[in-house]
């Protein structure tokens, strides 16, 4: 079995503030993602990686930048952190295609003040 | 429109009793379904995948699929205290498998 490990576990910011945050994945998968979990909302995608150094959008996007460094890593920086900010930013992996399942870590929690 | 729609929102079951979750969908083009369970504070934990209309089953979670409905469907056997999480529903659809719809979430409590 493998494992994705997600830091910071909780992130404190100020608005205007540029954030990021870190994923990593020993499964060795392909494909990385970065969702993000409002409550009430379920998940929407913010990027998605099929491989090292590629980048797709999700829905949402806007306001955020990705970057898959290596094949085990995919970070996410939040370009500018808005006042009062709440949410849950999710990391998954997954072999890709047809039949893939997503395996997830346990979540950044971001506040901002 | 949202792609995934969940219900109901909350489900509260004594322990041993049936539980049912449902999950319809906006596009009929739909291949690919899984329920995913989320403990609080905790990641998702993925329960039953399903392609194919018909039935999955993975130990006590049974997941039910009817394409011509646009409806998926998950029942918890024998339910326990430590099944209390929010359970999601998710779909994709070709071309791109990659991209995952999720629904909003059903919150299960299981009462002793």
């Amino acid at each position: 079995g493998g494992i994705i490990t997600q830091t910071p576990k909780f992130l404190i910011g100020q608005e205007g503030q540029k954030l990021t945050l870190k994923c990593q994945q020993n499964f060795n998968h392909d494909t990385m993602y970065w969702y993000r979990q409002d409550s009430g909302k379920g998940l929407r995608l913010i990027y998605y990686s099929i491989t090292e150094n590629d980048l797709q959008k999700g829905d949402l996007s806007e306001g955020y930048d990705a970057s898959r460094e290596k094949k085990s890593s995919f970070s996410l920086t939040v370009t500018s952190a808005q006042k009062n900010e709440m949410a849950v930013f999710l990391c998954a992996s997954s072999i890709g295609g047809a039949q893939n399942t997503l395996y997830f870590g346990a979540g950044t929690r971001l506040s901002v003040l | 429109q949202q792609k995934v729609q969940q219900s109901p929102e909350s489900l509260t079951v004594s322990e041993g009793a049936m539980a049912s979750l449902n999950c319809t969908f906006s596009d009929g083009t739909s291949d690919n379904f899984r329920w995913y369970r989320q403990h609080s504070g905790k990641g998702l934990e993925v329960l039953v995948s399903i392609f194919s209309d018909g039935e999955k089953e993975e130990g006590r979670f049974t997941a039910h699929l009817n394409r011509a409905s646009l409806h998926v469907s998950l029942h918890i056997r024998e339910p326990q205290p430590s099944d209390s999480a929010v359970y999601l529903c998710a779909m994709s659809m070709s071309p791109n498998y990659n991209v995952l719809y999720f629904g909003s979430g059903t919150k299960l409590t299981v009462e002793p």
